[in-house]
């Protein structure tokens, strides 16, 4: 089983729609959760950090759930410009150190 | 702001040969990591660093070697470059273990 498992997608909504995807992690020691979005042919930038309280930046909602290791994000009144490969990233604390584990992606594809 | 730079950011290796891939970051991080990423793979991390002079193995390190005599400085090493090696390399690095992540832009490694 994958450390960090999301659906691939591909997700293809209409503009204005809502989106939702789902990751899911194994390791129950995780610390902390992101998710990252990635366009096509560039490096992964952060879109926002997750809180155990679930947190909101603009038209993303991010949403964590410790007891049944789920984390998700919900995109709303999508945007031509939102198409990308959204990336589920987990931080797990290991003995000496720590390392960021990233889910395969889903990607979104937004069509006017 | 320089950020985290990655270079060369294009290559064309030979079956065999060897090279260098440099992550500089200008940020006095101390973790550095370095990825690579296949389609339908996602992320995978080969190798990390929790601080200078430090290195330590991720989930797929066979083929690769790294080094870091430098705190700004995370070296990737190809001793003997194999079309599997065929990849995107991403190095990020953060300031400790439980905060987001900086990318550099890639390099794109061809082996034939």
């Amino acid at each position: 089983r994958k450390e960090v498992e999301q659906d691939p997608g591909p997700f293809n909504v209409p503009e204005g729609a809502t989106v939702a995807f789902n990751c899911t992690y194994s390791n129950s020691a995780s610390q902390s959760f992101f998710w990252y979005r990635q366009d096509c042919r560039k490096e992964p930038k952060l879109l926002m950090s997750v809180y155990s309280s679930g947190n909101e930046d603009g038209r993303f909602t991010a949403q964590l759930n410790r007891a049944s290791q789920y984390i998700s994000l919900l995109i709303r009144d999508s945007k031509l410009s939102d198409s990308a490969t959204y990336l589920c990233v987990v931080n797990m604390a290991l003995s000496s150190a720590s390392k960021i584990i990233f889910g395969s992606g889903t990607r979104l594809s937004i069509r006017p | 702001n320089a950020g985290v730079t990655q270079t060369p950011k294009f290559r064309v290796l030979k079956t065999g040969q060897s090279m260098t891939l440099l992550c500089a970051q200008d940020m006095n991080h101390e973790y550095m990591y370095w990825y690579r990423q296949d389609p339908g793979m996602g992320l995978r991390l080969i190798h990390y660093s929790v601080g200078e002079g430090t290195t330590a193995k991720g989930e797929v390190p066979d083929g690769y070697n790294v080094s870091r005599l430098k705190k700004q400085n995370f070296l990737l090493g190809l001793e003997s470059a194999a079309p599997s090696q065929t990849s995107v390399y991403f190095c990020a690095s953060r300031p400790d273990g439980n905060t987001e992540a900086f990318f550099g832009q890639g390099t794109r490694l061809t082996v034939v």
